[in-house]
């Protein structure tokens, strides 16, 4: 099966940076995506990483490292906005079929 | 807007009842994903369905089937169901089968069985 990891909650205040990790074990790996949720919302897609190295995207970046099974995503000029959950997912391929599987989540809150 | 949409918003039912939610997947997209989101928890895979075809099977409980019609749009049915229903229900579509990187999300339906 497929597993995640990452923190349950990150504080930081505006204008800092913060980097949210997410660790994973899976087989078949078919690289890593991030997800954005407010509060009762509708998951909106952030990234996606298939090869290692870093992605940047706008004031959010995203790294990977498949020889750790680690990634993060990493957020800079933090706005009040971004407070948010933000699930890392990995899809794993399972008899021809690719199975997604989403971490818990991370609670970001933002402090002016 | 993603432009997948996902009817009734929300549903209140009685436990032992059955319904059916609703989901129309984006223009183009042939995959179609249903997730159920408990308080506090990550986004459960129930099941995907590709251009009418079941494709992938997570989590799925007996009490909940789904289908994928001609026009791709895609229903989800929840019977016998329990007060632990209650949850989101999200659909989701992509364009590819395996949808490797980007999943659009329909807004949900809150379900709350009581």
């Amino acid at each position: 099966g497929q597993s995640l990891e990452q923190p349950s909650e990150v504080t930081a205040v505006e204008g800092a940076i913060v980097q949210i990790n997410c660790t994973y074990q899976t087989s078949g790996f078919y690289g890593l995506s991030w997800y954005q949720q407010h509060d009762g919302g509708a998951p909106t897609f952030l990234s996606y990483n298939a090869l290692d190295g870093l992605e940047e995207t706008g004031r959010f970046s995203s790294f990977l490292s498949r020889s750790d099974s680690y990634g993060y995503l990493l957020l800079q000029e933090l706005q009040m906005k971004d407070s948010a959950s933000y699930f890392c997912a990995v899809r794993a391929a399972s008899g021809g079929s690719y199975i997604p599987t989403f971490g818990r989540g991370t609670s970001l809150i933002v402090h002016p | 807007d993603s432009g997948v949409t996902q009817t009734p918003k929300h549903l209140i039912t009685a436990t032992g009842q059955r319904v059916t939610l609703r989901c129309s997947p984006r223009s183009g997209d042939l995959s179609v994903y249903w997730y159920q989101q408990s308080l506090d928890q990550g986004l459960q895979f129930l099941i995907q369905y590709y251009n009418g075809e079941e494709r992938a099977k997570g989590n799925i409980l007996e009490r909940f089937s789904a289908q994928q019609f001609p026009d791709l749009h895609s229903e989800l049915n929840l019977s016998s169901l329990e007060l632990g229903d209650s949850a989101l229900y999200f659909c989701a579509s992509s364009p590819s089968l395996a949808g490797l990187d980007e999943q659009f999300f329909g807004p949900g339906t809150r379900l709350t069985v009581l």
